[in-house]
């Protein structure tokens, strides 16, 4: 059973340019969550979702961020005209339900760099 | 704002020696999780501990949870090179999927 998988693992953009992260998870898991570290800093909430659902985006930047969790395929988090500061690792992780006492299984992450 | 905060910010020692985190957080909790983080690379998670738990053990590493205090902590028992990394605590509250995290403890472990 693979684990969940997060491509690219490193992406580096220019300042304007969109950013895609991409998130498949766990087989069986239909919750991903989205997470931004910034450097020396712990994991900060960003959206929770659900298949074709967004449940809570109450974490994620009000501009230039949106998520989905289609159907099919990965979950995305998309970030339009990047900017300097949106340089960070973003990980996914998913589970099985939302319930507070599963384990949430992470991703090894995408390091973004804008320049 | 942050729902835990480790302490120390940043730890070394010995190959050999204990090595003790802790974590302490704000508001009641369904349960706390311990991850590792090896520098510029993905989580591991370690040990969940629910809020009903006082102790927990898993190989070489111990958790105990004081929910009086608001506090945790992590014990890594005979450390070994390969600890070397950062370690966080996680926080889940009652009916919340988010995650709450601290600012990690940096561990050094001298050969």
């Amino acid at each position: 059973n693979a684990g969940v998988m997060q491509n690219p693992r490193h992406l580096v953009r220019r300042r304007g340019q969109e950013a895609r992260l991409r998130c498949s998870p766990m087989k069986g898991h239909s919750h991903v969550y989205w997470y931004r570290q910034l450097p020396e800093e712990g994991l900060k909430f960003m959206v929770y979702l659900q298949k074709e659902n967004i449940i809570d985006e109450s974490g994620m930047p009000k501009e230039r961020f949106s998520a989905e969790f289609p159907k099919e395929g990965p979950s995305i988090l998309r970030i339009q005209q990047v900017v300097r500061g949106d340089s960070a690792a973003y990980f996914c992780a998913s589970s099985p339900t939302f319930k507070s006492y599963n384990e949430q299984f992470f991703g090894p992450g995408t390091r973004l760099t804008v320049l | 704002s942050q729902q835990g905060e480790e302490d120390p910010q940043a730890l070394s020692i010995q190959e050999g020696e204990n090595a003790t985190m802790n974590c302490s957080y704000k508001t009641s909790i369904n349960n706390l999780q311990w991850y590792r983080q090896n520098s510029g690379r993905g989580l591991v998670h370690l040990i969940l501990i629910r809020s009903n738990e006082r102790e927990k053990h898993s190989g070489r590493l111990r958790v105990t949870l004081d929910t009086s205090k608001k506090s945790s902590s992590l014990l890594i028992t005979a450390s070994r090179a390969a600890d070397t990394a950062s370690y966080f605590c996680a926080t889940a509250m009652d009916s919340n999927y988010q995650l709450i995290w601290g600012a990690g403890t940096k561990l050094i472990i001298k050969p």
